[in-house]
Parts: structure tokens; C-alpha cells; sequence
């Protein structure tokens, strides 16, 4: 597509609920990212992938959270048994190599 | 480790004024730097990259940056800004040309008076 795709653009959540957070990288992008912005912060790095595999994982706060990528394209970042704190915006961005990222228009999670 | 500092939580200015966002960063290779703007509600666009050569560097909208090595600086200017250039604006700072992880600084949110 012409642009990085993250669905749903909105999501409400009980406490406790698993979610789901999709993100459609641009075609031919083989890096994609996953960033949290919480309300009137900066973005938190959660995790990188290169192709499929994700060499750094380093970010992600906790074991509820965890991300794959299939067919070097679409990833899922999950996130198990939602926390109020899981509440931001999640961000998607994928690049190619030299060009900087580009991000797509986040989800925006609240955990009630 | 990398790190990034926006000093200025909150700039406002006038219509037509001159801007300058300031941004520095910790890092102990060559840096490859970043500029983002972010809308309310929306995600983060692009406004200019440095990653070698010429230290003053062009974006889109009319900004450029200045990468001061010296400083470890690289700050945003714009001659004049309007309206329409009110936002977040985020620095950040990657280990080579967007591989790898970037890490941002917290952002400076510009409001703009008529």
C-alpha cells in the first residue's frame, strides 16, 4: 500500500481482555517497528523486526506483551490480560534501509 | 546507550516568527539523526534526516537542521512559521540509516498565536 496501515485506528478493552493490534508495513519495507505513546510522552521503543525475526525485543514491558511478523510483511503485536497502564497509543513504522521510518497513525488503546 | 533531550516541553510563538526547537543527543559513533512532527491524532511524519555530508540540512514545510558535532546538538529552525505548523515535534537519534531502533526524545509542543 502507499502508506503504513494499523487497525482498528480506535480500541476499548475491559481489564483483563487480550487485544490485538495489526500493522500493514508499506510493500517492500523489510524493517517494521513498534513504538508506545503514552498520553504526553515520548515513544517508547517495543520491539524491531527484520524480516520476520525480531533481533530486538528489548522493549517490550512485560511477557503479557508479544509481537510476530509473517511472510515479512503484516505484524501482530499482542497484548494479554490488558492493564489500565497498557492504555496509549500504539505506533507501527517500517523503513528501508537509509530512508528513515515511516509510521503509520497508531492505535489507541484504553483499558477499562 | 543512546539518549535524547528536548529541553523545551512547550514553545509558543507568534504567526510569521522565527523558530528554533532544540534537541541534543548522547551517542558515541557518528549519529544519525532525526526530525519528526506528529498532529493531534495523528502519526509521525518526516520532516528531515542527517546522515552524512553537508551539516545543514533541508526538510519539507520550509524547516532545516543543524547538526553541531561539537554541540551534540541538532536543532530545528524554520524562518517563519504559520498556522498550520502547530504540533509535537520530535528529535531522534539512530545507530545507522533505520535499521535499527530509534530513540526519541520526549517532544516540544508548539503552539502558535495569530
Amino acid at each position: 500500500g502507499a502508506g503504513v496501515s494499523q487497525s482498528p485506528s480506535n480500541k476499548v478493552t475491559e481489564k483483563g481482555k487480550d487485544v490485538e493490534l495489526r500493522c500493514d508495513p508499506i510493500s517492500g519495507h523489510t524493517a517494521l517497528y513498534w513504538y508506545r505513546q503514552s498520553l504526553g510522552q515520548g515513544l517508547e521503543f517495543l520491539i524491531y523486526f527484520q524480516g520476520n525475526s525480531a533481533p530486538d525485543k528489548s522493549g517490550l514491558p512485560s511477557d503479557r506483551f508479544s509481537a510476530e511478523r509473517t511472510g515479512g510483511s503484516v505484524s501482530t503485536l499482542t497484548i494479554q490480560r490488558t492493564q489500565q497502564e497498557d492504555s496509549a497509543v500504539y505506533l507501527c513504522a517500517s523503513s528501508r534501509l537509509g530512508y528513515g521510518y515511516t509510521f503509520g497513525s497508531g492505535t489507541r488503546l484504553t483499558v477499562v | 546507550a543512546q539518549s535524547v533531550t528536548q529541553p523545551d516541553i512547550h514553545i509558543t510563538v507568534s504567526e510569521g516568527a522565527s523558530l528554533e526547537l532544540r534537541c541534543n543527543y548522547s551517542y558515541g559513533a557518528t549519529p544519525y539523526l532525526f526530525w519528526y512532527v506528529q498532529s493531534p491524532g495523528q502519526g509521525l511524519q518526516l520532516l528531515l534526516k542527517y546522515f552524512s555530508g553537508d551539516t545543514l540540512v533541508q526538510g519539507i514545510k520550509g524547516f532545516e537542521a543543524e547538526f553541531k558535532r561539537s554541540q551534540s546538538s541538532f536543532n530545528l529552525r524554520k524562518p517563519s512559521v504559520h498556522w498550520s505548523d502547530a504540533a509535537e515535534y520530535f528529535c531522534a537519534v539512530g545507530e545507522n540509516q533505520g535499521a535499527q531502533k530509534l530513540v526519541f526524545g520526549q517532544g516540544t509542543r508548539l503552539t502558535i498565536n495569530p
